[in-house]
């Protein structure tokens, strides 16, 4: 346990539907990353935050996509009119000062049937 | 862009076998990360380095800053070690920061007894 945490561990929705995604990342950690890994591949960058700001966006991110981090605590990740290509594991990740290691949690697998 | 590249893609061994696993980037870094992710998708940190080389347990990484290119090495594979290693960098641009990570497929390693 990295102290990450993330909710839920797996969702299943039907395509067009809206899904939303919680992350939790270690308290005193400034930074927090979304990456998505489709199966056989290495993560890729979505999204970057810095405390409530949200400093770097993927080209992954299509406007369906939206992330939020409100109060610099938790962040989320919504995926509105889901498509089966959004079927992935969602990745977390946490940091903070300059050494910058980041910390995983254990991801939320979503399938879109 | 950094371009990641992981060799071997899939690397089975016996227990007790010496294990090198290598990567390497096409543009310069101000850091590299071996993390190992086992079936069900948790990322686990093994080592963060920008020189030299780091020792922890059975795991040695290697990185060669002018070659642009790292090793993993574990010595004495045990079945536990299976999983699938993955490198990842975080690019080094001058003036601001860049935090994201930019990873390689993964290499999955199988030892068996």
């Amino acid at each position: 346990d990295t102290g990450v945490s993330q909710d839920p561990r797996h969702k299943i929705t039907k395509r067009g539907q809206n899904v939303t995604f919680r992350c939790d990342p270690i308290s005193e950690h400034n930074r927090l990353y979304w990456y998505r890994q489709t199966l056989g591949q290495g993560p890729e960058f979505l999204t970057y935050f810095q405390n409530e700001a949200q400093l770097e966006k993927s080209r992954l991110l299509s406007d369906r996509f939206s992330a939020e981090r409100p109060k610099g605590s938790f962040s989320t990740l919504e995926i509105q009119r889901t498509e089966q290509g959004d079927s992935a594991m969602y990745l977390c990740a946490s940091s903070f000062g300059s050494l910058n290691e980041q910390f995983f949690g254990p991801g939320t697998r979503l399938t879109v049937l | 862009k950094n371009e990641v590249e992981q060799s071997p893609q899939n690397l089975t061994a016996q227990e007790g076998e010496f294990i090198t696993i290598n990567c390497s980037y096409s543009v310069g870094i101000s850091a590299l990360h071996w993390l190992q992710q086992h079936p069900g998708g948790g990322i686990v940190s093994l080592f963060m380095l920008s020189s030299g080389k780091k020792k922890h347990g059975r795991l040695i990484a290697t990185i060669n800053i002018q070659e642009k290119h790292s090793s993993l090495h574990i010595t004495a594979s045990h079945p536990r070690d299976s999983a699938v290693y993955i490198c990842a960098v975080k690019d080094r641009k001058g003036g601001g920061s860049n935090y994201k990570l930019t990873f390689g497929k993964g290499t999955l390693l199988t030892v068996n007894p």
